[in-house]
């Protein structure tokens, strides 16, 4: 009855390189966010997924990332040319729907630092 | 409009003591979620408040729902060294997603 999955749990990338970071819902779920969480900050909401559907995005830069949940797989948070201030703890959530009472589930993270 | 406050920013109690954390909103709130995270871990689903003046029990924590749904607290009674951790409560942002809109958090720290 594994939780929600994300790997890696630390990843260290020199700016310029790519970042992608991994997550997979628990069992039975199939809509998931992201957030970004800045040392000593709270969680901003980045971006929320259904299976090979965008829903929202509004809290994605505009540029450098992307993210995909595809039909097979998991969900991917891609961060292109990567820079200082893209470091932070990226967490993933997942809940069986959309539903308004549904609480999310988040997995460990994956701990992002920049060179 | 969308930002959710907390208060205070940081605690620190001797154990035993009480302590109470409030989330505030300018706007009325479909519903109030609580979570807490570990120092070094991921935030956990502790509960989720619907209904106007609710109020809930988890053994030492006990969750309010203010009468207009703007505002809500969690109060954790004779806090043990386990409490310790950042409490954010989280309100539903609405409409056709489901993001949640975290507050900015209230770091607990106990004294043993």
């Amino acid at each position: 009855n594994a939780g929600v999955m994300q790997n890696p749990r630390h990843l260290v990338r020199r700016r310029g390189q790519e970042a992608r970071l991994r997550c997979s819902p628990m069992k039975g779920h199939s809509h998931v966010y992201w957030y970004r969480q800045l040392p000593e900050e709270g969680l901003k909401f980045m971006v929320y997924l259904q299976k090979e559907n965008i829903i929202d995005e509004s809290g994605m830069p505009k540029e450098r990332f992307s993210a995909e949940f595809p039909k097979e797989g998991p969900s991917i948070l891609r961060i292109q040319q990567v820079v200082r201030g893209d470091s932070a703890a990226y967490f993933c959530a997942s809940s069986p729907s959309g539903g308004s009472n549904q609480p999310q589930h988040f997995g460990d993270g994956t701990r992002l630092s920049i060179l | 409009g969308q930002q959710v406050m907390q208060i205070p920013q940081y605690q620190h109690v001797q154990e035993g003591e009480d302590f109470t954390t409030y989330c505030n909103s300018s706007t009325t709130l479909s519903n109030i979620q609580w979570y807490k995270q570990r120092p070094g871990g991921h935030p956990v689903f502790l509960i989720q408040l619907v209904k106007s003046g609710e109020v809930k029990k988890q053994k030492r924590l006990t969750f309010q729902f203010g009468e207009a749904k703007k505002n809500s607290s969690l109060h954790i009674t004779a806090t043990q060294t386990t409490d310790v951790g950042t409490y954010f409560c989280a309100r539903r942002y609405g409409g056709a997603t489901n993001k949640l809109i975290f507050g900015t958090g209230t770091l607990l720290a106990v004294q043993p």
